[in-house]
C-alpha cells in the first residue's frame, strides 16, 4: 500500500469552481477503488466508487476518473461548495481483501 | 442505508488505565469488523481485522496484547486499549462488513491519555 505522509496536500478552490484531487495507488492487482470524504473529528463518508474494468464513473456532482496504467485515480468534484470543505481519501483494495488508504488531500472551498 | 456507531465518541483516561471501545452495526450483521487508527493530518492505518467468533488478524506492528480485539457477535466488536500511554492518543474509527463486502465506517472515537 501507499506511505504514510505526515502533511497534508491542500487544494484551495473558489465557490464555484471544479475541484480535481488527485491519488497515485501502488498495487496493480487492485481491483475496486472508493474515494471518501472526511470531515474533522467525524469517520470517512463513501462518495463513489469504480472497478477495474471501468475508468470512469459519474454521481451527483462527482466523477472518478481511473488510469489504470499509470495507477491513478482522480476525483472531479462540479461548483464545489463551501460543505465539500473536508480531506478527501481514495482507498484500493484488492479482491475483498482489506482497503488501503491513501495519504489524503484537504479540500478548502472559500466562498 | 447501513449505520454502524462508535461509542465512546471521546474519551479522556489516565496513563496506565485501559479503555475500552464498541463498534456496533445496527441495522446489518457483520461477520468482519476493522479497527483503524488515524494520527492528526494523517490517513487511516488499518490495526486488526476482527471475524466473528475467532480471533482477530492484526496488522505488522500492531500489539495484539495491548490492542485486545473481541468480537463477539454479528453487530458487535470491541477494542480495548490496555495500560494505555499518551502516545495511544488518536482517532480510533471502526468499520463493518455486509454481506455485499461493503464496508461502513463509524463515527471514531477521540482518545485521548494524559
Amino acid at each position: 500500500g501507499e506511505s504514510v505522509g505526515l502533511h497534508l496536500p491542500t487544494l484551495s478552490v473558489q465557490e464555484g469552481d471544479n475541484s480535481i484531487i488527485n491519488c497515485a495507488y501502488s498495487n496493480s492487482a487492485s481491483d475496486y477503488f472508493i474515494w471518501y470524504k472526511q470531515e474533522s473529528g467525524k469517520g470517512p463518508q463513501f462518495i463513489i466508487d469504480i472497478r477495474s474494468n471501468m475508468d470512469k464513473r459519474q454521481g451527483q456532482r462527482v466523477t472518478v476518473l481511473l488510469n489504470k496504467t499509470v495507477k491513478h485515480l482522480s476525483l472531479q468534484i462540479a461548483a464545489t461548495q463551501p460543505g465539500d470543505s473536508a480531506v478527501y481519501f481514495c482507498a484500493e483494495n484488492e479482491g475483498y481483501s482489506t482497503l488501503t488508504f491513501g495519504k489524503g488531500t484537504m479540500l478548502l472551498v472559500s466562498p | 442505508g447501513a449505520v454502524v456507531s462508535q461509542h465512546p465518541s471521546r474519551v479522556i483516561c489516565k496513563s496506565g488505565t485501559s479503555v475500552k471501545i464498541e463498534c456496533r452495526s445496527l441495522d446489518f450483521q457483520a461477520t468482519t469488523m476493522f479497527w483503524y487508527r488515524q494520527f492528526p493530518k494523517q490517513s487511516l492505518m488499518l490495526m486488526a481485522t476482527s471475524n466473528e467468533g475467532s480471533k482477530a488478524t492484526y496488522e505488522q506492528g500492531v500489539e495484539k496484547d495491548k490492542f485486545l480485539i473481541n468480537h463477539a457477535s454479528l453487530t458487535l466488536s470491541t477494542l480495548t486499549v490496555t495500560s494505555a500511554h499518551p502516545e495511544d492518543s488518536s482517532f480510533y474509527i471502526c468499520s463493518a462488513m455486509d454481506s455485499t463486502n461493503e464496508q461502513y465506517f463509524g463515527p471514531g472515537t477521540r482518545l485521548t491519555v494524559t
